[in-house]
């Protein structure tokens, strides 16, 4: 069965420059959702979107941004990186918003120099 | 506030010997209750889910779990474990009408051969 999709896998970048990960969705689901799971920690929600459109937010720092396509994948863009972005992102896709689990993609680990 | 607690960060067991992990929620409303595990390197990869009807929720792999309303608590419990059960496991909850998941801050379990 088809997964969720993320790229890159493995990111590294350096303090000051900008990164975009990219998701893509299980075929049919409409919802997607980033999460950042730093180091020994638990995931902790960014952000999602429903129908291409911004349906919740967490705590997602300002240097962040993130929109969903037409062809419902999601973009996580983040500029002026610091150290402390130096996580796994994971991106999650539902069938819908409501009532559905969420199925989580593989991550994409960022390691910030 | 919204939050998840699970009271065994780490958890050591012989094969065969029965797992109950703990996890309490703080919400208040109608939630959905969820087991994630996330194997070693691996992505989150759902367990078990509860929505509605019966509380005792069984899952793959032989795990279920009981949601009790009346003590907040949705505990993961398998009656014998296996060395290939070593990973790390998150509670989280979702309140209904909401989109993002609250992860607990996992329990990691070792099942020693």
């Amino acid at each position: 069965a088809a997964g969720v999709i993320q790229s890159p896998r493995h990111l590294i970048k350096e303090k000051r420059e900008t990164a975009t990960l990219k998701c893509y969705p299980i075929p049919r689901h409409d919802t997607v959702y980033w999460y950042q799971q730093g180091p020994g920690q638990d995931p902790q929600f960014l952000i999602s979107f429903y129908e291409k459109m911004q349906s919740d937010k967490g705590s997602i720092p300002d240097r962040f941004s993130a929109q969903q396509f037409s062809d419902y994948h999601s973009e996580l863009n983040m500029s002026s990186l610091e150290l402390g972005d130096s996580a796994l992102y994971f991106c999650a896709s539902s069938l819908a918003p409501d009532g559905y689990e969420q199925y989580f993609g593989p991550g994409t680990r960022l390691t910030v120099t | 506030a919204q939050s998840v607690s699970q009271h065994n960060h780490h958890v050591i067991l012989s094969e065969a010997a029965s797992l109950e992990l703990g996890c309490n929620y703080s919400y208040g409303g109608t939630v959905n209750l969820f087991w994630y595990v996330q194997y070693p390197g691996q992505h989150l990869q759902l367990l078990l889910k509860y929505f509605s009807g019966d509380p005792l929720v069984k899952g793959i792999k032989g795990f279920e779990a009981e949601f009790i309303k009346s003590k907040f608590s949705f505990n993961l419990r398998k009656p014998s474990v296996q060395w290939s059960d070593t990973a790390e496991y998150f509670c989280a909850v979702r309140g209904s009408g909401t989109y993002k998941y609250i992860f607990g801050t996992g329990t990691r379990l070792k099942v020693l051969a």
